[in-house]
Formats: structure tokens, C-alpha cells, sequence
């Protein structure tokens, strides 16, 4: 079956410009999940959903970041006001459940370079 | 806080020879250990979990509660064993709980 698609595979924006990056988990997975991997950084938490709600929201790095889920499946992670800070590769995951966050099953990414 | 230390940024061993990736962890309950590895031009992909206690493509790993330890290690490393290793960590309550916690990774490179 498919696994998990991001979309794009590539951004490049300019510097205060918004982007919205989007995931499409694989199918029946009821927990997604945002990370960040930045140059030389490990894999840093952003966020999770359990269906359509995110009940911490702590690891986003600031108020310019902002995630969503409608009907328990795509989610769309926005950046207002990009920085150069926020060049990185976000990683979108799924799992079956929340109950197994270890089992995570990865997309691709989204390179994101703002100039 | 959690957290998950891999002391090696980079590893480079000769094809054959053993191989050990270390992982330290920080939590004060009861985590679960997990490898992700990412082959070049490849996604993410878990490769083992400690709760298994199995063994992938010759690699194995054992938690190690006392040393805060989850080091993952093969006998004899082969070529296409190289590529970019990941311990992360899964709390098991608390906000924590659904996140995993990732080191920065060690990048194995296997000599021919």
C-alpha cells in the first residue's frame, strides 16, 4: 500500500513569506505526527495529532507555526513569517495508534530553504 | 526531560569487522528504545525495537537499565549497512508519552 506522501518536495521561499506544507498519512493510521531536522540536529518533536486533535503543542517552535488535521487524515503544517531559522527538512509520521508511537512510519519530507 | 545521546557523529569501520553504535538515554520511568536508519535517498524506516528483543538484518540491541544504555551492534558489518543511524525514545506517560525523542545520529560508513 501507499505510504506516507508530503507535499512539496521542495520549497524555497523568501524570508517573511507564509508556506504550508502538507501530509497525507497512510490510510487507517489515527496518529500523526510533525518533525524537524535541521543541518547537523537530531529529529526535534513539533507536534502530534490523535485524529483531528493535537493535544500538546508545546514542541512548535514558535507562534508563527501552526498545524491542522481535517477528517482524521491530511494535516498542513504553516510557517507565517518564515525565517532563515526555519531552513530545514520537515518530516511528516504516522502510526496505527497512539498507543505504538514508536512504530512510525515516515515520508519523505519537505526540504524547506527560505532565502 | 527526556533525552537520548548518540556520542558518535560519525563511525567508520571495515567491511567485516564488528560493529557497535552506542545510545545513552535520560527518563525516569520506564521508556521504550527503538533504531531508526536512513539509507541514502531513503525515508526514515524503524529498524529495530527493544520490546523485540529481535534481530534485523543482523543487528541487535539490548536495554541496558543500568547504564542507560540501548547501544545497537552487528558482528560483521557489510557494505550496505551504511547509512544514518537514529535511537530515539518513547516515554511511557505523561505529555510525553506520544513523541519520540531522537539523538542526532551516527553515520556509518563501511569500508570495502
Amino acid at each position: 500500500g501507499a505510504g506516507v506522501s508530503q507535499s512539496p518536495s521542495n520549497k524555497v521561499t523568501e524570508k517573511g513569506k507564509d508556506v504550508e506544507l502538507r501530509c497525507d498519512p497512510i490510510s487507517g493510521h489515527t496518529a500523526l505526527y510533525w518533525y524537524r531536522q535541521s543541518l547537523g540536529q537530531g529529529l526535534e518533536f513539533l507536534i502530534y495529532f490523535q485524529g483531528n486533535s493535537a493535544p500538546d503543542k508545546s514542541g512548535l517552535p514558535s507562534d508563527r507555526f501552526s498545524a491542522e488535521r481535517t477528517g482524521g487524515s491530511v494535516s498542513t503544517l504553516t510557517i507565517q513569517r518564515t525565517q532563515q531559522e526555519d531552513s530545514a527538512v520537515y518530516l511528516c509520521a504516522s502510526s496505527l495508534a497512539l498507543a505504538s508511537p514508536g512504530e512510525q512510519y515516515f515520508g519523505p519530507g519537505t526540504r524547506l530553504t527560505v532565502t | 526531560a527526556q533525552r537520548v545521546t548518540q556520542p558518535e557523529k560519525l563511525l567508520s569501520v571495515f567491511k567485516g569487522a564488528p560493529v557497535e553504535l552506542k545510545c545513552n538515554y535520560s527518563y525516569s520511568g520506564s521508556p521504550e528504545l527503538f533504531w531508526y536508519v536512513q539509507y541514502s535517498r531513503q525515508r526514515l524506516q524503524l529498524l529495530l525495537r527493544h520490546i523485540s528483543r529481535e534481530s534485523i538484518k543482523g543487528f541487535t540491541a539490548d536495554l541496558n537499565k543500568g547504564e542507560t544504555s540501548f547501544h545497537l551492534k552487528k558482528p560483521f558489518a557489510q557494505e550496505e549497512d551504511s547509512a544514518m543511524y537514529y535511537c530515539a525514545l518513547s516515554g511511557n506517560s505523561g505529555a510525553g508519552s506520544y513523541q519520540l525523542t531522537f539523538g542526532k545520529g551516527t553515520k556509518l560508513s563501511v569500508i570495502p
